[in-house]
């Protein structure tokens, strides 16, 4: 049965600070997603990884996949109160999506 | 930019009443998958949708569920007969089959309320 595990569930850091979620998964995966989610609002795709070793960046944000270990993670660089909202991860497997508990992430000015 | 549009943005329902929910997914895009979420809690995968039939589907997604595809543009979830429990924000999303673009697009969601 396919899990994930997202962690921390919740982060409160300060502008200007760094930071890395992690995502822990329990089995292959096809497609591994990172979304940002403010409250009220829908999913905002913000990567897709595919295979191991892969890494992607946009902004202040980086994804990377180690598929041995079955593990992502997001990492945010000097923080800005912007990226305040909720990042799930989620992992796909033969087009079956499970979504971590989501790290509500909030930044202080 | 095309997008995934829902309707209707907002349903109340009495339990034991049928829902309909409406999807368009973007024109090009083949994989077509429902969501829902509860207040607060994480995203729960229903059902995905490729070639006008059930790929996968979650263990929520039992008999009181089915989805289709009626036309060339939208993909519903119909609710037979809603619980109280089936109060949530469904979301539907869609993606394309080209390799590479493996991006899924979500929709606005539907915030549905059983009393």
């Amino acid at each position: 049965e396919l899990k994930v595990e997202q962690n921390p569930l919740f982060l409160s850091m300060q502008e200007g600070k760094n930071y890395t979620i992690y995502c822990n998964y329990s089995t292959t995966s096809d497609r591994l997603y990172w979304y940002r989610q403010d409250p009220g609002k829908s999913l905002e795709s913000l990567f897709v990884l595919l295979s191991n070793g892969a890494v992607k960046q946009e902004g202040r944000l980086m994804a990377s996949l180690d598929t041995k270990a079955r593990l992502s993670t997001l990492h945010i660089t000097a923080a800005v109160h912007d990226l305040s909202a909720t990042y799930f991860c989620a992992v796909d497997r033969d087009d079956k999506i499970i979504f971590g508990k989501g790290t509500r992430l909030h930044i202080l000015p | 930019e095309p997008e995934v549009t829902q309707t209707p943005s907002h349903q109340v329902t009495q339990m034991g009443q049928e829902v309909i929910l409406r999807c368009v997914p973007i024109s090009n895009h083949l994989y077509f998958y429902w969501y829902r979420q509860i207040l607060g809690q994480k995203v729960e995968f229903l059902v995905s949708f490729y070639n006008n039939e059930i790929s996968e589907k979650s263990e929520i997604f039992d008999d009181q569920f089915s989805v289709e595809r009626p036309d060339g543009s939208n993909f519903t979830l119909k609710i037979r007969s809603t619980k109280l429990e089936d109060s949530a924000m469904y979301f539907c999303a869609s993606r394309t089959i080209l390799a590479g673009q493996e991006t899924q697009y979500f929709g606005p969601g539907t915030r549905l309320l059983v009393l």
